[in-house]
């Protein structure tokens, strides 16, 4: 299976602020991945597809960037309703794997 | 308006059998696959299988094979996730999802199905 690992497990992050989370293949999936947003007692929403695609209504402050192992979303202006857990997805190759998730939290 | 409406919590014993749905509405239900995706509280996310009603299409992760079923009903475009012995290991957040056609993620989440397994 590829194993996928987020950093960091928790981001303390003040409203504005640039926020950056870090995705990391076991292996190359090319651009197989995709990020989604958690809201506590919540389905994930999907944000980003195919690494860099935004899913359409997700705001543009939200961005993915990277390919083969190592990818990175990025919120460019934290906002309060950002808080949530956020987690990245492999799709290249069966069983589609996650990540351990990230907190983003609200100093 | 798209929809994905689950069966609602169930509360059951070791041993017993379960049967999930997933009611898929406002879109046209062959056109995409349905996947199943596990949740323990308070912890990460788990790809369990996936089945494209399109082509009868059926993948399972090794974690879960063997221990669930994936089934559909196109007639009635439902999706089914079913066990024959639950666990105490099996109390979770289910989660059904919708993937596009040829592409690798969900874009389109149910809101859940609480089980707990207990005795």
């Amino acid at each position: 299976d590829i194993q996928m690992t987020q950093s960091p497990s928790t981001l303390p992050a003040s409203a504005g602020d640039r926020v950056t989370i870090t995705c990391r293949a076991s292996q190359s999936i090319s651009s197989w991945l995709a990020w989604y947003q958690q809201k506590p007692g919540k389905a994930p929403k999907l944000l980003i597809y195919k690494a860099s695609t935004l899913e359409s209504g997700v705001p543009s402050r939200f961005s993915g960037s990277g390919s083969g192992t190592e990818f990175t979303l990025t919120i460019s202006s934290l906002q309060a309703d950002d808080s949530a857990t956020y987690w990245c997805q492999q799709s290249y190759s069966y069983p589609w794997t996650f990540g351990q998730g990230t907190k983003v939290e609200m100093k | 308006e798209v929809q994905l409406v689950q069966s609602g919590a169930e509360v059951k014993t070791p041993g017993e059998s379960l049967r999930l749905s997933c009611k898929g509405s406002g879109y046209s239900f062959s056109t995409y696959c349905i996947g199943w995706v596990r949740q323990v509280p308070g912890k990460g996310l788990e790809w369990m299988a996936l089945i494209c009603p399109g082509d009868s299409e059926t993948r399972y992760s090794p974690s879960f094979q063997g221990q669930v079923t994936i089934s559909f009903d196109k007639s009635i475009s439902t999706v089914y996730l079913q066990w024959s012995s639950l666990r105490g290991s099996d109390t979770a957040m289910y989660y059904c999802a919708r993937r596009p056609d040829r592409t690798g993620y969900f874009d389109f989440w149910g809101r859940g199905t609480l089980i707990t397994v207990s005795s």
